[in-house]
């Protein structure tokens, strides 16, 4: 059973700087890697999907890695700003099966 | 705009009472599924359905059913409510097909079991 991992669960940082969200996976036999964003209150929205042959994906100020191998994706968010703040999750999803595996999450907070 | 909607957004409801959250999806979508979503534990897969009369059980299925009679809706019954069935319910859909893997989701269900 695929199993994900996020940590840290929250983390704090000022307006302007880098944030890195980790995320990891036990089994590598994967199909694709998915991250999202939920608002509070709010449902998730698609932010980045990266397939098992891709090494990363970009949008706008979003960047996300993965390396099968290791069992590991980063997400990174250049810039910080205040809009940024929510709750990222990661998912992953198996060869032949379009569900997904959810990670718990990380809520970031980005201070004015 | 293609959406998907939940109804009703917040619900209470006692203990043995049986509760059908709606699940509505204009994508036309062949993939549709139900999450729970509960502090600690992320989302958790409670059913899902790859097409009209297909349904399947996820991770966290006991004391929940679903049907799909159509491509739009995926209702989801909890038969005999339960306290530990109070959490917050997300509805997602899917196309089928390389690169189409990406989920949509609906605002939620919150539910409360009295």
């Amino acid at each position: 059973k695929q199993e994900v991992t996020q940590i840290p669960a929250a983390l704090s940082v000022p307006e302007g700087e880098n944030l890195v969200l980790n995320c990891s996976f036990t089994d590598s036999a994967i199909y694709n890697l998915q991250w999202f964003r939920q608002d509070p209150g709010k449902g998730l929205t698609s932010l980045l999907l990266i397939q098992s042959s891709q090494r990363e994906q970009t949008s706008g100020r979003l960047n996300a890695s993965l390396d099968k191998s290791s069992g590991r994706s980063t997400l990174y968010i250049a810039a910080s700003q205040p809009g940024d703040s929510a709750t990222y999750l990661c998912a992953v999803g198996a060869f032949g099966d379009y569900k997904l595996s959810f990670g718990a999450g990380t809520t970031v907070t980005v201070r004015a | 705009d293609a959406e998907i909607t939940q109804s009703p957004r917040h619900k209470i409801t006692e203990t043995g009472r049986q509760v059908t959250l709606a699940c509505h999806q204009t994508w036309n979508h062949n993939n549709m599924f139900w999450y729970r979503q509960d502090l600690g534990h992320g989302l958790r897969l409670i059913h899902y359905s790859y097409g009209v009369h297909d349904t399947n059980k996820g991770e966290v299925s006991d004391g929940y059913s679903v049907s799909r009679s159509n491509t739009e809706d995926l209702p989801l019954t909890l038969e005999s409510a339960a306290s530990s069935q109070t959490s917050v319910y997300f509805c997602a859909s899917s196309e089928t097909g390389q690169g189409q893997e990406t989920q949509y989701f609906g605002p939620g269900t919150r539910l409360l079991v009295l």
